[in-house]
């Protein structure tokens, strides 16, 4: 039972254009989503999160969106950089607090051509 | 400020042994969680430690167990190894207090059973 979905397995861009990631879920708990980016041979790093009290969230080229209704968030990265190649997973939290798990989805190759 | 490290970065082990993996979280964090990364899966939750206690636990056996130690640092240990155990075993920290639930992660500890 899957409760965070990527559906799309890889996604490959041009440098300077859009990327765009998605997410679904299916826990009506989850308050609170994360993206983190994973490079081959290191551990996740945390990107950029929101809270269901929001529906955007922008830090600099990354911006998550947040549709509660749908149960969907997006990642979205203008522009894409070559740097930005990595496997991104979309994680999800039942509290706003630390002390509770993440639920993670499958991953998203990323693949920014130069 | 080192951040989260563990170790070893690789070991290999034969069906039926036990293993343990050690991490130390990041400076200031009081919260340590596991996870299970199979090849083409997310991380999965295997547990939480917090003030040496489990707090949470995921779904896996009994054979997977933990200990939290006086200055937060964290073991996981697993006995009768099976072949699918064999994945990145990472380890994330955090403080309890903190109101956004981001974890950091380590490196990872790559698991080989044969």
């Amino acid at each position: 039972d899957q409760q965070v979905k990527q559906n799309s397995p890889s996604l490959s861009v041009q440098e300077g254009r859009i990327s765009i990631l998605n997410c679904d879920y299916t826990n009506s708990m989850f308050d609170y989503f994360l993206w983190y980016k994973k490079y081959p041979a290191e551990g996740p790093t945390f990107l950029i999160s929101i809270s269901s009290i929001k529906d955007k969230n922008e830090d600099g080229r990354f911006t998550v969106f947040l549709n509660k209704s749908a149960k969907h968030l997006s990642l979205h990265i203008v522009p894409s950089q070559p740097g930005d190649s990595a496997v991104y997973f979309c994680a999800a939290s039942a509290s706003g607090g630390s002390n509770y798990k993440l639920t993670f989805g499958k991953g998203t190759l990323l693949t920014v051509n130069p | 400020d080192a951040g989260v490290t563990q170790s070893p970065t690789h070991l290999i082990k034969t069906r039926g042994q036990q293993v343990t993996l050690r991490c130390s979280p990041k400076s200031g964090h009081d919260t340590v969680s596991w996870y299970q990364q199979a090849l083409g899966q997310g991380p999965q939750f295997i547990f939480q430690y917090y003030e040496e206690e489990e707090r949470q636990r995921g779904n896996f056996p009994d054979r997977f167990s933990g200990h939290q130690f006086p200055n937060y640092s964290s073991e996981l240990n697993v006995n009768a190894l099976l072949l699918g155990d064999s994945a990145l075993y990472l380890c994330a920290s955090s403080f309890t207090w903190d109101s956004s639930p981001e974890a950091f992660f380590g490196q990872g500890t790559r698991l080989t059973v044969v």
